[in-house]
């Protein structure tokens, strides 16, 4: 199994800080990371899809960097409503897995 | 419009099977490259991916779960389906299901359905 890695567990900030959160595999894959944001007691959200690939209605503030074994989420400027959990997923074995979360709070 | 929704029996005691269901709309599993996969996060944990099923059947399991998970599709009513046997207390979670276009990632999730394993 492709294990990720993601750090720190948790970051605290306040809103107007731009942030970078990290994704680490156990082995090269490419580019074949995807990351996800879970709001309190909702469904994941699909952020950035291939390491850096925006998706439609995300707002421009998240963006995605890497490749290999590292890999970076970036948001710039944090907006209150980006307080959360994020975790990233990889597609690179057909056995897919889940980092185990960074969560985002207020500091 | 894509949407998704689980279902399942809520509440089921240690060794049983758990059966949970996703229907879907807005696209189809007999489209080339489409799949769906099921994951499930205990309450306050982080996600586990558990399987995929693609368009032409192919199947991929958790290899810490295979020896218990069987996943399926009817996709003339579009559905997928998820069992795991000999439930116990550690597969209570809320279970999504998820479209992923050509098994990569998951651009459309469920709301989820919570499952509790007590006796």
């Amino acid at each position: 199994n492709i294990v990720l890695t993601q750090s720190p567990a948790t970051l605290s900030v306040t809103p107007g800080e731009s942030v970078s959160l990290s994704c680490r595999a156990s082995q090269s894959i490419s580019t074949s990371i995807h990351w996800y944001q879970q709001k309190s007691n909702e469904s994941p959200r699909l952020l950035i899809k291939y390491a850096s690939q925006s998706i439609s209605g995300i707002p421009s503030r998240f963006s995605g960097s890497g490749s290999g074994t590292d890999f970076t989420l970036s948001i710039n400027r944090v907006e209150s409503e980006d307080f959360s959990i994020y975790y990233c997923q990889q597609s690179y074995s057909s056995l897919n897995t889940f980092g185990a979360g960074t969560k985002l709070e207020l500091k | 419009q894509v949407t998704l929704k689980e279902s399942g029996p809520g509440i089921l005691q240690p060794s049983q099977t758990l059966s949970l269901t996703c229907t879907f709309s807005g696209f189809s599993l007999s489209t080339y490259g489409m799949g769906v996969g099921w994951i499930r996060q205990p309450s306050g944990k982080g996600l586990e991916w558990l399987a995929n099923i693609w368009w032409d059947d192919d199947k991929y399991y958790n290899p810490s779960l295979k020896n218990r998970l069987t996943i399926s599709k009817d996709t003339s009513n579009n559905q997928a389906f998820l069992k795991i046997t000999n439930v116990d207390t550690a597969d209570t979670a809320t279970y999504y299901c998820a479209r992923t276009p050509l098994a990569h990632y998951f651009d459309y999730w469920g709301q989820g359905v919570m499952v509790t394993v007590s006796s």
